[in-house]
C-alpha cells in the first residue's frame, strides 16, 4: 500500500514564506512522479495550483512555486495571503494505475 | 471554456450499485491524450483516486477498489459514467470528476462534486 505524507499543518503569518512537501513510501520523489498541488477552501471543489512538478497553470498566482527538496515534491508559498488559508493536495503518479493523494496540509495564515 | 459537472442519486442503500455521471464541455474525450478522472473525499477526509478513463479508451483504476468500479465514456454525449457496486456506508463521500491529459499526470478543471451517502 503506497502512502503518500504531507504535513498536517502549518502555521504562517501574512506575508511570509511556507514551505509544503510531499514524500513517499517507496522512496524519493522525482519528476518521474509529475507532483500535482491542489488547493481547496472550505465546501469548494480542489483548484489545482501546480502540475509536473512546478508547471503552473494560468490561474495560478505567481506567489506558488512547486519543486523538488531532498528527495520531496514541495510547494512554496511567498508572500502569503490572508486568502491562502486552506487545505492543500499534492498527488503522485505511480503509473497508469497508481495515483496516490497525500493526507493534506491544513495551511493557517496567522 | 471548460466544465464538468457530476450528477447522480444522493443517496444509496447498502449493497446497491451507484452509477455517476460526468457532463463535460469545452473539450473532446476523442482528443489525443485528453483522460477524465475521478475522485472522491468522504467528509472531513484527504482526497482519494478512483479511475481514469483515456481518449483512446483505455481504463484504470485504484487497486483497492478495482473490482468495485466500472468507467466508461460516451464521446458523442460528452460524458463519462462511473459504477460502484457493493455500496457501503463508508462510501459516504463527495465524488469529483476531472479533466486530466498527458497520460493521466496532469490535472487541470474539476466539477463542482456530488455529495453521496450511504445509508439504509
Amino acid at each position: 500500500q503506497t502512502v503518500v505524507t504531507q504535513e498536517p499543518s502549518l502555521t504562517v503569518s501574512p506575508g511570509g514564506t511556507v514551505t509544503l512537501t510531499c514524500a513517499s513510501s517507496t522512496g524519493a520523489v522525482t519528476s518521474g512522479y509529475y507532483p500535482n498541488w491542489f488547493q481547496q477552501k472550505p465546501g469548494q471543489a480542489p483548484r489545482a495550483l501546480i502540475y509536473s512538478t512546478s508547471n503552473k497553470h494560468s490561474w495560478t498566482p505567481a506567489r506558488f512555486s512547486g519543486s523538488l527538496l531532498g528527495g520531496k515534491a514541495a510547494l512554496t508559498l511567498s508572500g502569503v495571503q490572508p486568502e491562502d488559508e486552506a487545505e492543500y493536495y499534492c498527488l503522485l503518479y505511480y503509473g497508469g494505475a497508481q495515483q496516490v493523494f497525500g493526507g493534506g496540509t491544513k495551511l493557517t495564515v496567522l | 471554456q471548460v466544465t464538468l459537472r457530476e450528477s447522480g442519486p444522493a443517496l444509496v442503500k447498502p449493497t446497491q450499485t451507484l452509477t455517476l455521471t460526468c457532463t463535460f464541455s469545452g473539450f473532446s474525450l476523442s482528443t489525443s491524450g485528453m483522460c477524465v478522472s475521478w475522485i472522491r473525499q468522504p467528509p472531513g477526509k484527504a482526497l482519494e483516486w478512483l479511475a481514469r478513463i483515456d481518449w483512446d479508451d483505455d481504463k484504470y483504476y485504484s487497486t483497492s477498489l478495482k473490482t468495485r468500479l466500472t468507467i466508461s465514456k460516451d464521446t458523442s454525449k460528452n460524458q463519462v459514467v462511473l459504477t460502484m457496486t457493493n455500496m457501503d456506508p463508508v462510501d459516504t463521500a463527495t465524488y469529483y470528476c476531472a479533466r486530466t491529459y498527458g497520460s493521466g499526470k496532469e490535472f487541470d478543471y474539476w466539477g463542482q462534486g456530488t455529495l453521496v451517502t450511504v445509508s439504509s
